[in-house]
């Protein structure tokens, strides 16, 4: 049973415009969510994260909206550049990274 | 800095032979991970460490040992590899103390035939 969910395997986005990646989860006792990023033949690297007492964090062009409710989050990119084309991977944790639950990643491409 | 580095970063076995991933870290963090990448899988943790001297098993240790051997290194065993066991797999490390900013090294393929 997959907790966490990326129901987009890709998404292509012209460069200068918002790019929003999705993730979805089953598990109400997640506290703690991430974005990493990955590159081929790299690994992921941590991007962003939000506890579950916010509903929004930003850091720089990137921004994680949280909505505890509808088990949603989302990842806005803006402006897009050609250098975020990536893998996005989501994940979830109830409080160590230990036990981090991993999404099944969604390919950004952007486009010039 | 070297970060997370994992060694070899490809190779192929056949069913029925053993072989050990190595990784080091040299942040000098507490906790180190070993996850598998498999296409449409995500990221699933097979063993991980919280610190040095322990081990646990993460949601798909079978087929897989693993040895803290010191605070630096973490090693992945195949004792009998498996065509199940083809994938990338990953070695990361984290402080221990947090919520979930692993640090991951560049990744192994490994292809069993």
């Amino acid at each position: 049973d997959q907790q966490v969910k990326q129901n987009s395997p890709s998404l292509s986005v012209q460069e200068g415009r918002i790019s929003i990646l999705n993730c979805d989860y089953t598990n109400s006792m997640f506290d703690y969510f991430l974005w990493y990023k990955k590159y081929p033949a790299e690994g992921p690297t941590f991007l962003i994260s939000i506890s579950s007492i916010k509903d929004k964090n930003e850091d720089g062009r990137f921004t994680v909206f949280l909505n505890k409710s509808a088990k949603h989050l989302s990842l806005h990119i803006v402006p897009s550049q050609p250098g975020d084309s990536a893998v996005y991977f989501c994940a979830a944790t109830t409080g160590t990274a230990s036990k981090l639950t991993f999404g099944t990643g969604t390919r950004l491409q952007v486009t010039l | 800095n070297a970060g997370v580095t994992q060694t070899p970063k490809f190779q192929v076995l056949k069913t029925g032979q053993s072989m050990t991933l190595q990784c080091a870290q040299d942040m000098n963090h507490n906790s180190m991970y070993w996850y598998r990448q498999d296409p449409g899988m995500g990221l699933r943790l097979i063993y991980y460490s919280a610190s040095e001297g322990t081990t646990d098993k993460g949601e798909v240790p079978n087929g897989y040992n693993v040895s803290r051997l010191n605070k630096r290194e973490f090693s992945l065993r195949l004792e009998s590899a498996a065509p199940s066991q083809t994938s990338v797999y990953f070695c990361a490390s984290s402080w221990g103390r947090d919520t979930g900013e692993l640090f991951f090294g560049e990744g192994s393929r490994l292809t069993v035939l």
